[in-house]
């Protein structure tokens, strides 16, 4: 049963617009969520995180949104780059147990 | 910039035989974690140190994988003996402690099975 969902495998975004990704989760016990970006053939590096006494952080050209009561996160990415070319992974966290998405792949088209 | 060392970075070995992975965090960082990732999935927490204490192996393997990190620092992870399933990046990662704290990666261990 899987507690944190990226339902979308791939997503495909002209350079400079908005990538939009989304992650869905069913434990109401998760109170901090992050995000992390993957290079091929790197490890996971950390993009920006989420406490769930907020709705929404901003770090530069990203921005989590968190929906408790839908049980929803996004990341936005505006604009997007060609470096922003990676899979992007949710995560969320409890007080004992850290639970990651499948991820998302995204492509940046020229 | 610190970084988390692992080694070997690629690894086919047959089916039965003997692996292992190394695994040195970044200086100071307290908890160290190893993952496996199959391809199209997340990552999957194998263990957690705390120093050289397990916090938390509930999803290792036990008989067939094991874990240590005697001196609280860099860590081994192993396989014995690899089954063509165990085929998949292996994942060390470092944080200074709780789970809400940044983990750093190091670059995986690509482990075939053959």
């Amino acid at each position: 049963d899987q507690q944190v969902k990226q339902n979308s495998p791939s997503l495909s975004v002209q350079e400079g617009r908005i990538s939009i990704l989304n992650c869905d989760y069913t434990n109401s016990m998760f109170d901090y969520f992050l995000w992390y970006k993957k290079y091929p053939a790197e490890g996971p590096t950390f993009l920006i995180s989420i406490s769930s006494i907020k709705d929404k952080n901003e770090d530069g050209r990203f921005t989590v949104f968190l929906n408790k009561s839908a049980k929803h996160l996004s990341l936005h990415i505006v604009p997007s780059q060609p470096g922003d070319s990676a899979v992007y992974f949710c995560a969320a966290v409890s007080n004992y147990q850290l639970i990651w998405g499948a991820g998302t792949k995204l492509i940046i088209k020229p | 910039e610190a970084e988390v060392a692992q080694s070997p970075r690629y690894k086919i070995t047959e089916k039965s035989q003997a692996v292992a992975f190394w695994c040195d965090p970044i200086s100071g960082h307290a908890t160290l974690y190893w993952y496996r990732q199959i391809l199209g999935q997340g990552p999957e927490l194998l263990v957690q140190f705390q120093d050289e204490s397990v916090v938390d192996d509930s999803q290792l393997p036990k008989d067939r994988f094991s874990a240590e990190r005697l001196k609280g620092v860099d860590s081994t992870l192993k396989i014995q003996p690899a089954e063509l399933g165990d085929s998949a990046m292996y994942l060390c990662a470092s944080s200074f402690g709780s789970l809400t704290d940044t983990q750093y990666f190091g670059p995986g261990t690509r482990l075939t099975v053959l």
